[in-house]
């Protein structure tokens, strides 16, 4: 069966200060990875989604940047993060069926808080 | 363009006094709607998918059912273990890939 991680669990980290939360997945192979924020009371936004090595595609432009370095791994990265960058960010994952869409499944979250 | 809304935003129900949650969305054509269950501090739990008006699908307590312009998802005789909250997202048929969009939530608070 097919299992996603998350990474750290929770973050403090200060304005200014470098970002990288790393996801992987196992028990697949070439699934499609996404990057969500979930901000409270809210609905998810997502950030970045790839359907393959080095091929990624941003949805809001911002601070932050994704890479996809292995097939099963997508890490969401920042050079200097925010005050607005703090939330709850979901990684997940989907594998293309056949079908006319794909269900994705969620890993368990960062909660990411900057002073 | 696209828009998904959860209704009502919060709902507290006793033990075994069943109701329904509304998830009312605008897509340019629909491919899926999707609802998921989410704990505090913890990533969304996939439920059901539904693809066409009319269709239907039920997990123990739980049945989804989609509308052209809503789903809902009705819980009978919930348990306080069903407390959570609950996400409802779609996929647009314009999008070029699966980008789901999602509702706020509805958070539900069973009590015994």
């Amino acid at each position: 069966s097919q299992t996603i991680h998350q990474w750290p669990a929770t973050l403090v980290q200060p304005v200014g200060s470098p970002l990288s939360l790393e996801c992987t997945v196992e028990g697949t192979s070439n699934p499609n990875l996404y990057w969500y924020r979930q901000a409270a009371g809210r609905g998810l936004q997502l950030l970045f989604y790839s359907i393959g090595i080095d091929q990624i595609s941003s949805e809001v432009p911002q601070n932050l940047s994704a890479s996809r370095p292995q097939d099963r791994q997508f890490i969401l990265s920042s050079k200097k993060l925010l005050l607005s960058d703090s939330g709850f960010y979901l990684c997940a994952w989907s594998e293309w069926t056949g079908a006319h869409t794909d269900t994705q499944y969620f890993g368990p979250g960062t909660r990411l808080t900057v002073l | 363009e696209d828009q998904v809304t959860q209704s009502p935003e919060a709902l507290r129900l006793q033990e075994g006094e069943s109701s329904s949650l509304n998830c009312s969305y605008t897509v340019s054509g629909l491919r899926g709607l999707f609802w998921y269950r989410q704990d505090p501090g913890k990533g969304p739990e996939f439920l059901f998918t539904l693809y066409s008006a009319g269709e239907e699908k039920e997990k123990e307590r739980l049945k989804a059912t989609l509308t052209k312009k809503e789903s809902f998802l009705h819980i009978t005789a919930p348990k306080p273990e069903d407390s959570a909250t609950y996400l409802c997202a779609v996929q647009a048929s314009g999008s070029g890939y699966n980008k789901l969009i999602f509702g706020a939530g509805t958070r539900l608070a069973v009590h015994p």
